[in-house]
């Protein structure tokens, strides 16, 4: 079954980094668009950042461009976030979703991970 | 800059039904925005229930169904459940990009 696991959550002062990381499994990984969603505490859902399978396609949210890197490694079936010059606004939970398709046009969100807590105080 | 809009907030009696809209500010919401719907339950991660406008995944009961109503995409809830009380959040891609909406918290009184 697939499975996305989140990790690398924790608190951290403002203008320091951290990577996150989502382990997946269950499924051909280097086929699907993975993506981050970030949840502020009591707000939306909030896309920080996806990657094609390939690497190819990056986008970037208008609030993290600059900041935040995304990368994956398909051998290792991992998708990283790295945030740098973290800010208090950027205190949220870190989801990692997988994302159906076709080259650059997308369908449909399916499977999320249980997420990762980032604390910026 | 482009924006999705959800009603705040719904009450619905169990065994009821009630539909949730989802609005673009760049005019009427098509297929081709590939609408998603997500329901998020308190402390849980969010989950997909609908996608391509009207497609339910596997797991998605079939009380709930996808449609577009006046230029909206909508999600309709029929015979609701307690356990149907939580955030729903609607997605829409703009040529590729997913944006969410803010949200609707949908109360079972």
């Amino acid at each position: 079954q697939v499975q996305l696991v989140e990790s690398g959550g924790g608190l951290v002062k403002p203008g320091g980094s951290l990577r996150l990381s989502c382990a997946a499994s269950g499924f051909i990984f280097s086929d699907f668009h993975m993506s981050w969603i970030r949840q502020a505490p009591g707000k939306g859902l909030d896309l920080v950042s996806y990657m094609s399978g390939s690497g190819g396609d990056i986008s970037y949210s208008d609030s993290v461009k600059g900041r935040f890197t995304i990368s994956r490694d398909n051998a290792k079936n991992s998708v990283f976030l790295q945030m740098d010059s973290l800010g208090v606004a950027d205190t949220a939970m870190y989801y990692c979703a997988r994302a159906h398709c076709s080259g650059t046009r997308c369908s449909r969100i399916d499977y999320w991970g249980q997420g990762t807590l980032v604390s910026v105080s | 800059q482009t924006v999705v809009t959800q009603e705040p907030s719904l009450t619905v009696s169990p065994g009821g039904t009630v539909t949730l809209t989802c609005a673009s500010n760049t005019g009427a919401v098509t297929s081709g925005y590939y609408p998603n719907w997500f329901q998020q339950r308190p402390g849980q991660a969010p989950r997909a229930l609908i996608y391509s406008t009207t497609n339910r995944h596997s797991w998605t009961p079939a009380r709930f169904s996808g449609s577009l109503i006046g230029g909206k995409a909508a999600l309709t809830l029929s015979g609701v459940q307690s356990e149907d009380e939580a955030d729903y959040y609607c997605l829409l891609y703009y040529a590729g990009t997913p944006v969410f909406g803010g949200g609707t918290r949908l109360t079972v009184l």
